[in-house]
């Protein structure tokens, strides 16, 4: 079983604030870190695959890091929007097709 | 990507019922993965569905009371068996994307009263 955990468990942003969350994993026998963005009632919504130590990826306003060796990823939102409301998850596959998920972060952006 | 249609988006149920949810994929997939997030906690992986073959179970759970069907590449369904109310959970399908991750149907929220 791989402890993939997140923190904040929640979080409450002004409208045009910049946050980020955290994502912490075993750093041995890393693969691969997946972020996702869950909105209520809809699938969750593939964000970055993450694989390289130091690898640091966008779209958007959006942008995470990685650091394998202490085993962590950061997801950076800049500007928050409403439409950035959302849980956003992280995961990392063990063995076999086993993905081990975090709790999630449950981000809302007051207007 | 592959696009999933899941259904039902949410029901409510009698313990000692069962219920069928469905995954339809546009394209056809060689694995489907079925996933439950219970209140408060992780997505944690049910099983894997493998077309014609027995479904692979993780550690706790059982084809009794999470049978799986996979007639096909690009349709399967989960049952829920003699629902209780720790049954109540979000239900979500999912398929390997390569590089992309995985993609995931809507998920199915389940209350089991």
């Amino acid at each position: 079983i791989l402890n993939v955990e997140q923190s904040p468990q929640s979080l409450h942003v002004q409208e045009g604030d910049s946050t980020n969350f955290t994502c912490s994993f075993p750093s041995s026998n890393f693969y691969a870190l997946h972020w996702y963005r869950w909105e209520t009632a809809k699938s969750p919504e593939a964000l970055f695959v993450m694989t390289l130590n130091g690898d640091e990826k966008k779209k958007g306003r959006i942008s995470a890091t990685l650091n394998t060796k202490e085993g962590y990823s950061y997801l950076y939102i800049k500007g928050s929007q409403p439409e950035d409301s959302a849980t956003y998850l992280c995961a990392s596959p063990g063995t076999g097709n086993q993905f081990y998920f975090g709790t999630g972060t449950s981000l809302t952006v007051i207007p | 990507s592959a696009v999933i249609s899941q259904k039902p988006s949410r029901d409510i149920c009698q313990r000692g019922t069962s219920l069928t949810i469905q995954c339809q994929v546009d394209s056809q997939v060689t694995m489907m993965f079925w996933y439950r997030q219970q209140p408060g906690q992780s997505l944690t992986l049910i099983a894997t569905a493998n077309q014609g073959s027995e479904a692979t179970y993780e550690s706790g759970f059982v084809i009794d009371k999470f049978p799986i069907s996979r007639p096909n590449l690009t349709f399967s369904t989960l049952t829920v068996s003699n629902m209780s109310p720790e049954d109540s959970s979000i239900y979500l399908c999912s398929v390997p994307q390569g590089a992309h991750g995985y993609t995931f149907g809507s998920g199915t929220r389940l209350t089991v009263v």
